[in-house]
């Protein structure tokens, strides 16, 4: 059974700083990895996906690397800023599992004004 | 506006009731699911639907029944409501699988805070 895994659980960090959000799963055979921001109380933005042929991916600030063989994500923020404290998720989508997505239990970033 | 919306947003019922939680999405999407979000479970598939008239149980499917006529809406169903089912709900959405087994993205709704008491 896939498991998904997010290092740190929470992360505080001053405005401006470049970060490093962590995701490893147990099972590499993977159709792609999803990551999500999640406000509180709100529902979940998708912001990259990385396909399990790809390297990374990049929208913006936002960069995701994927590692197949090893089971690991990463998701670096460029240049934090306060807007970007919100609750990050990566999920798996997994060969052979019914469109499932396994879900992380997320990491929670506040960026320090 | 285009998207993915749920209904209602927030809903508070007693244990034994019959719920009905609603998704609608516009952009004619084949696959639709639902997942339910709790402390220290994280998010929980619950159904999931490939098309109009197909649906197929995800890990959590125990007291819960869905259906989808159109392929815009997938109601999810609380037959009798009891308290472990409080939780959010939330629906999403992808299109359908593309050439070579690749897979889109999910989108998701806003989703539907549910209370049993």
């Amino acid at each position: 059974k896939q498991e998904v895994t997010q290092i740190p659980a929470a992360l505080s960090v001053p405005e401006g700083e470049n970060l490093v959000l962590n995701c490893s799963f147990t099972d590499s055979a993977i159709y792609n990895l999803q990551w999500f921001r999640q406000d509180p109380g709100k529902g979940l933005t998708s912001l990259l996906l990385i396909q399990s042929s790809q390297r990374e991916q990049t929208s913006g600030r936002l960069n995701a690397s994927l590692d197949k063989s090893s089971g690991r994500s990463t998701l670096y923020i460029a240049a934090s800023q306060p807007g970007d404290s919100a609750t990050y998720l990566c999920a798996v989508d997994t060969s052979g599992s019914a469109r499932q997505l396994t879900f992380g239990s997320g990491t929670q970033l506040t960026v320090l004004p | 506006d285009a998207g993915i919306t749920q209904s209602p947003r927030y809903k508070i019922t007693e244990t034994g009731r019959q719920v009905t939680l609603m998704c609608h999405q516009t952009w004619s999407h084949s696959y639709m699911f639902w997942y339910r979000q709790d402390l220290g479970h994280g998010l929980r598939l619950i159904y999931y639907s490939a098309a109009a008239d197909i649906t197929d149980k995800g890990e959590v499917p125990d007291g819960y029944v869905v259906s989808r006529s159109k392929t815009e809406n997938f109601p999810l169903t609380l037959e009798s409501a009891t308290r472990s089912q409080t939780s959010v709900y939330f629906c999403a959405s992808s299109e359908s699988l593309l050439a070579g087994g690749v897979r889109n993205e999910q989108f998701f709704g806003p989703g539907t805070r549910l209370t049993v008491l």
